[in-house]
């Protein structure tokens, strides 16, 4: 089956821009993830959405916001871009019975100038 | 607050040699899985242990999962280039929900 699609792939944005992201996941899965991803941090856990709703959320500011859509696809938005927004995105999905595994796309690279 | 370490932060190895990485916490996860990521690209499920005690075995790669479900190890036998990549662990709360990862184990793996 088809994996997790993030697209775009690559965008450079200017600082104060804003920027969105989007996410398909696996066919059937229901649990959409966001992370953001850079050399100093590692992976850190950006929000969690299932059928709709935001369940989790992480340590991030307000700029940082997301959405899913009843098809469970979902995108993610980041308004105002500092410099240090750049980094790689990564959606995950999941299916809400195997909540124990989740799936990474390929990711969005964004480079903020 | 679950916090997931790795060991070591880098590897550099030759081809043919073993390895071990180790994911250790303080806190008991309901499941662990390990990703391996290369430059670019999203992180790949390698596989996921669920019981304590547990190991599982894909080819060459061993995993281990403590049996406090608090850490666990990646073996590589026979290490090739291509295993080259970061490895990350991700442990999963008791509800299966939230996700936490670790750091990562930089491998690199000379021919």
């Amino acid at each position: 089956k088809a994996g997790v699609t993030q697209t775009p792939r690559y965008l450079i944005k200017t600082r104060g821009q804003q920027v969105t992201l989007s996410c398909s996941p696996i066919s059937g899965h229901r649990s959409v993830s966001w992370y953001q991803q850079t050399p100093g941090q590692g992976l850190q856990f950006l929000f969690e959405y299932f059928s709709e709703t935001q369940r989790n959320k992480g340590n991030f500011p307000g700029r940082f916001s997301g959405r899913q859509f009843s098809n469970s696809r979902s995108e993610m938005n980041v308004s105002t871009l500092e410099l240090g927004d750049s980094a790689l995105y990564l959606c995950a999905s999941s299916l809400v019975a195997d909540g124990n595994t989740i799936y990474f796309g390929e990711g969005s690279w964004l480079t903020v100038v | 607050t679950q916090l997931l370490e790795q060991s070591p932060q880098f590897l550099s190895i030759q081809e043919g040699e073993n390895l071990t990485v180790y994911c250790n916490s303080s806190s008991v996860f309901s499941s662990l899985q390990w990703y391996r990521q290369e430059p670019g690209e999203g992180p790949v499920l390698l596989v996921t242990v669920v019981t304590g005690g547990e190991v599982k075995k894909l080819k060459r790669l061993t995993f281990q999962f403590g049996d406090a479900r608090k850490d666990s190890s990646l073996h590589i036998t026979a290490a090739q280039p291509g295993d080259t990549g970061l490895y990350l662990c991700a442990g999963a709360d008791n509800y299966g929900q939230n996700f936490v990862f670790g750091p990562g184990t930089r491998l690199s793996v000379l021919p």
